[in-house]
């Protein structure tokens, strides 16, 4: 079975501070997503990331970057953390070998900003 | 660009009844649809998927859609509900099989006794 890990299920942070999120698939999967989910705004996009050191922004990105050093692990970084980015975070991968390919989510993580 | 529009923010149905969970897509390419759920404090899980084989797909735990284009509908149904399906559904759309997905804002299915 396809695993997407996040390492941290519930943080709590204060404003100001830097954040990370890790995420880390075991499927060798080449695409990796942090999507960010809200109560009536469903998931959105923040970032995508195709490779190894490569990063697309999704619908969000602003307050947020990535980082892909190893093809398994995808991280969100917050730089500064503020009470407007509370929320649940979601990690995803996807091969890109065929099409119509499942994308995996991770369990999520709460993030609450004080 | 795609865009996915889920009818009911809420929808509430007695055990045994028919369940029927509206999505309309928008796409300006052939779409692959999905239908997620999520069960309180999870992530996704994939329920079912169309990617332009049959239109009739079916998915787990008894739930199927049908992808009808002229109406750019893939509303996920079920013929009778358990208390074990409560939980929130995503419907979502991808321009390919792997970029991104673009999702509806969900519907929270509430299963009475």
């Amino acid at each position: 079975d396809v695993k997407v890990t996040q390492s941290s299920r519930y943080l709590v942070k204060r404003t100001g501070e830097k954040v990370f999120l890790e995420c880390v698939q075991d499927m060798d999967h080449e695409n990796m997503f942090w999507y960010r989910q809200d109560p009536g705004l469903g998931l959105r996009l923040i970032y995508f990331s195709y490779d190894v050191k490569m990063k697309e922004k999704g619908d969000i990105p602003e307050g947020y970057s990535v980082s892909r050093e190893k093809k398994e692990r995808f991280s969100l970084i917050l730089e500064s953390a503020s009470t407007n980015q509370t929320s649940m975070y979601l990690c995803a991968s996807t091969s890109m070998q065929g099409v119509g390919n499942t994308i995996y989510f991770g369990e999520g993580s709460w993030l609450t900003v004080v | 660009a795609q865009s996915v529009t889920q009818l009911g923010s809420h929808v509430s149905v007695s055990e045994g009844a028919l369940v029927l969970l509206r999505c309309n897509y928008s796409s300006s390419v052939p779409p692959y649809l999905f239908w997620y759920v999520q069960y309180p404090n999870q992530g996704l899980q994939l329920l079912l998927k169309y990617t332009s084989a049959a239109t009739l797909v079916k998915g787990i735990n008894g739930f199927e859609a049908e992808f009808k284009k002229s109406e750019t509908s893939f509303h996920l149904t079920k013929p009778s509900a358990h208390m074990r399906d409560a939980a929130e559904y995503f419907c979502a759309v991808s321009a390919s099989g792997y970029s991104t997905l673009t999702f509806g804002k969900g519907t929270m299915l509430l299963v009475s006794p």
